[in-house]
Formats: C-alpha cells, sequence, structure tokens
C-alpha cells in the first residue's frame, strides 16, 4: 500500500520553510526520499533507516517517527532550486523488500 | 559513469499492440527496478530484478513483464495495450537491491491511442 504524503501540493516564497509529511498504514523500515523537477528523472535525497538518526544534507533534513509510522522532510530557508515534487518511498520490512512511493507532494518556490 | 539510460525515450501505440521497452543501468550496478509514472498515482512499483531474476513484483496485470540479461540491462514488455497504460516508464538501477540509493534515467513516454 502507497504511503500518503501530506501536503499534496505548496507554494513558497524564497526563504520560507516548509514541511513535507510520509505517513504508512505499517510498521516502517525504512524511508526513502527524491526530488523530481518538472521533465527531470527522481534524484536521491536520502535514507533514513529504523533505529536511525535525522539526516540531513544543506537546508533539507529529515525525520523518522517509527511510532507513528510516519517520515517528515524539512526544507529550510527554501531556494528557487528546491522547487519540484518530493516522493518519499516507504520500505516496510528489511532485505530485499520492495520500496513503494507515495503519490509525491509538488512543491512551489516563487521569488 | 554514465547514467542510466532508456530507449526510446518517446514512443506512440496504438490499442492492442505491444511495446518493448530498454533499460541500460549504470556500469556495475546489478538491481534494475521499473516504475510507472502518471499524474495523480506518483511512482507505481513494476518489478525488479537481479541476476536475470525476478526479485520483486507490483501489483500489476500480466500483461507486464520483464527480463534481465546478463550484462544487467533489462527490458520491460507490455502487450495489448489499453489506453490507461499511457505514462512515463522509469527505469532506476541501484548496486545490490532497490533498498539502497537508486538511480533513475530519464524515462520512456509512452503514448497510447
Amino acid at each position: 500500500q502507497q504511503p500518503v504524503q501530506s501536503p499534496q501540493a505548496v507554494i513558497l516564497r524564497e526563504g520560507e520553510d516548509a514541511v513535507i509529511n510520509c505517513s504508512s498504514s505499517k510498521a516502517l523500515y525504512s524511508v526513502h526520499w527524491y526530488r523530481q523537477k518538472h521533465g527531470e528523472a527522481p534524484i536521491f535525497l536520502m535514507i533514513l533507516l529504523k533505529g536511525g538518526e535525522q539526516k540531513g544534507h544543506d537546508k533539507i533534513s529529515a525525520s523518522f517517527n517509527e511510532k507513528k509510522q510516519q517520515s517528515s522532510l524539512y526544507l529550510t530557508a527554501s531556494q528557487l532550486s528546491y522547487s519540484g515534487t518530493y516522493f518519499c518511498g516507504a520500505q516496510v520490512s528489511g532485505g530485499y523488500q520492495k520500496v513503494t512511493f507515495g503519490t509525491g507532494t509538488k512543491l512551489q518556490v516563487i521569488p | 559513469k554514465a547514467g542510466v539510460t532508456q530507449t526510446p525515450r518517446y514512443l506512440i501505440k496504438t490499442r492492442g499492440q505491444q511495446v518493448t521497452l530498454s533499460c541500460s543501468p549504470i556500469s556495475g550496478h546489478r538491481s534494475v527496478s521499473w516504475y510507472q509514472q502518471t499524474p495523480g498515482q506518483g511512482l507505481q512499483f513494476l518489478f525488479e530484478y537481479f541476476s536475470e531474476t525476478q526479485r520483486n513484483k507490483g501489483n500489476f496485470p500480466g500483461r507486464f513483464s520483464g527480463r534481465q540479461f546478463s550484462n544487467s540491462r533489462s527490458e520491460m514488455n507490455v502487450s495489448t495495450l489499453e489506453l490507461g497504460d499511457s505514462a512515463l516508464y522509469l527505469c532506476a538501477s541501484s548496486l545490490e537491491r532497490a533498498q539502497e540509493t537508486q538511480y533513475f534515467g530519464p524515462g520512456t513516454r509512452l503514448l497510447v491511442l
């Protein structure tokens, strides 16, 4: 079953912060975040593993709440380059289990 | 290193026809996954191949099939095309398994008329 992402879409002004949530109906083993710009292939942002710490690079970070079966992606001081659709992928168990992606959150940063 | 390549990039077919899409993974990557992307549905997992064997399968009808060759290149085939098969088909490769970082190709955009 697909994880549920919220919000579905968000518009930000440069410099504003945003949070994208990803919720699963099943216990999560790992969460994967990707960003896809219009007309381009999705690119990897980060993977969070069960029991792992909050991750991040530059002004984009993410957390993984095992109890809530949820992950959140934090975009701080957004830049125009952050615009795109963000997908979370959920893996419900380890090993070679498939990664199931959500329907995406479309984020637009305007000047 | 060259990235993931997919051919063809665009394809127009009519209902009832069949189509074969090709994916060449990054050199050294042995896991290849296929996804269907449509507006509002996100990335729908089709299947994953590793060492010429299908390791995972999504919830798609049997009309969707794939295979992987000894050089890790992969193909997917859709038989008896339906209008609803119109989508962007993305291929992603990773070193050993899809649970690692996946590198996506540019996709093949299929239009079924």
